[in-house]
């Protein structure tokens, strides 16, 4: 079965540091990959997606992301996070043959809190 | 254009009841997908519903159930409740083949 790995609970930095949160998944096939953003008190919404091509994507509010197929990966980067960029990150995995579009595997977040 | 709205928002049942809750995806976009979010597990597959036939069932039993109208509404069921179907429920809807999901806010369901 399909998993996707998160590899921090709870990241805490200050204003200006760089970001990067770690995502893995286990499907060997051809994927989709997401990283969603829920903002406290807020709905979940998309941060950015790759479905081919250049594997290093760039979303909203300053953040990437690099697929690296060869190890699995596709880490969110910001190379300087600002306190409202605190909220929980969702890395998420579409199989677009075999799956269908509804059924993304999420991993389990990344609570990133931002000291002002 | 309006978002995916769900409701109830909040509402709270004891064991052995059942819930339905309902969902109104973005204008235009047919399928309808149902995740249960709690702190333990994460963000869990329910359903898929498009044109009105469920597509894909996550790994939940049988008191899990739902349905999609013709309008691309849709609403879930969770009969004979118990303690840990208490959650977050959300709703998604999506138009493209790219699983691009567009969410609402959710159904806090609090089992008693």
């Amino acid at each position: 079965a399909q998993s996707v790995s998160q590899h921090n609970h709870h990241v805490i930095l200050s204003e200006a540091a760089s970001l990067e949160l770690g995502c893995n998944y286990s499907y060997g096939g051809t994927v989709n990959l997401f990283w969603y953003v829920q903002y406290p008190g807020q709905h979940l919404q998309l941060l950015l997606k790759y479905f081919s091509g250049d594997p290093l994507v760039k979303g909203i509010k300053g953040f990437e992301a690099e697929f690296i197929k060869s190890k699995f990966s596709f880490n969110l980067r910001k190379p300087s996070v600002q306190w409202s960029d605190t909220a929980e990150y969702f890395c998420a995995v579409n199989a677009p043959y075999g799956g269908s579009q509804g059924n993304l595997i999420f991993g389990k977040g990344t609570k990133l809190s931002v000291k002002p | 254009k309006a978002g995916v709205t769900q409701t109830p928002r909040y509402l709270i049942k004891t064991r052995g009841q059942q819930v339905t809750l309902s969902c109104s995806p973005i204008s235009g976009h047919r399928s309808v997908s149902w995740y249960q979010q709690t702190p333990g597990q994460g963000l869990q597959f329910l359903f898929e519903y498009f044109s009105e036939t469920q597509r894909n069932k996550g790994n939940f039993p049988g008191r899990f159930s739902g349905r999609q109208f013709s309008n691309s509404r849709s609403e879930m069921n969770v009969s004979t409740l118990e303690l840990g179907d208490s959650a977050l429920y959300l709703c998604a809807s999506s138009t493209s083949e790219n699983g691009e999901l567009f969410f609402g806010e959710g159904s806090r369901l609090t089992v008693l």
